[in-house]
């Protein structure tokens, strides 16, 4: 089946502007995560949505970023007036069921990512 | 707070040898899991092996096993029989009980497997 798809694959904005970044999980699954991985590091968390509830968005890193995911499927990332130090790539991430502190781990299933090029 | 430290930036190994790629975490959790990712060029990140911290026995998939050492908060992936596919950047991960629902990633080590 389908994997968890992500667009554009390759961004390049000028400092200032504004994009947005497409994340199309896997159908039916209900977690949705957002990942930052800046050059030759790890990727690290952004914000968690629970079908359309973002429930967690402790990870980003300025107001200029926002997420959502209005009807709890298709999940779009929004970084307002980008500067350089946003270049990164963006990962996305589904799991089927809810994600909690008491739940078993449920597989994230990830994107191949969008590379953000600020220039 | 939980940390994923992977202190091998770069390794590489010959084909068809075995190579250890080293972990160590922390975190006040009793309750977590662990994992290899492995992400190469197209980067997708490819889940490689998982183990639940409650489980003693080290998890195995085929060519790839880990070295779960609990009380030295420790997570070696070792790879034998390596293969050119193997080539890639590695990530250790941790995800705990008591965490919000993300992963927590390590810096990767690059492997590169020399034919």
């Amino acid at each position: 089946g389908a994997g968890v798809s992500q667009s554009p694959r390759y961004k390049v904005a000028k400092r200032g502007q504004d994009v947005a970044l497409r994340c199309d999980p896997i159908s039916g699954h209900v977690s949705l995560f957002w990942y930052q991985q800046a050059l030759g590091q790890g990727p690290e968390f952004l914000t968690y949505f629970q079908n359309e509830a973002q429930l967690d968005k402790s990870g980003l890193p300025s107001d200029r970023f926002f997420a959502e995911r209005p009807e709890g499927s298709v999940s779009t990332l929004k970084i307002q007036r980008t500067q350089q130090e946003d270049s990164a790539v963006y990962l996305c991430a589904s799991s089927q069921r809810l994600a909690g502190p008491l739940s078993s781990y449920n597989e994230q299933f990830f994107g191949p990512g969008t590379r953000l090029t600020v220039l | 707070a939980q940390t994923v430290t992977q202190s091998q930036p770069e390794m590489s190994v010959q084909e068809a040898e075995t190579v250890t790629l080293s972990c160590t975490y922390d975190t006040s959790e009793n309750n977590y899991y662990l994992f290899w990712y492995k992400q190469p060029p197209s980067r997708q990140m490819i889940l490689v092996i998982r183990q639940e911290a409650y489980k003693q026995q080290n998890a195995t998939e085929n060519r790839f096993s880990v070295n779960f050492q609990k009380a030295a908060k420790s997570f070696s992936l070792k790879i034998s029989d390596s293969q050119l596919g193997d080539t890639a950047m590695y990530f250790c991960a941790l995800y705990s009980s008591g965490s919000a629902r993300q992963l927590t990633f390590g810096s990767g080590t690059q492997l590169t497997v020399l034919p």
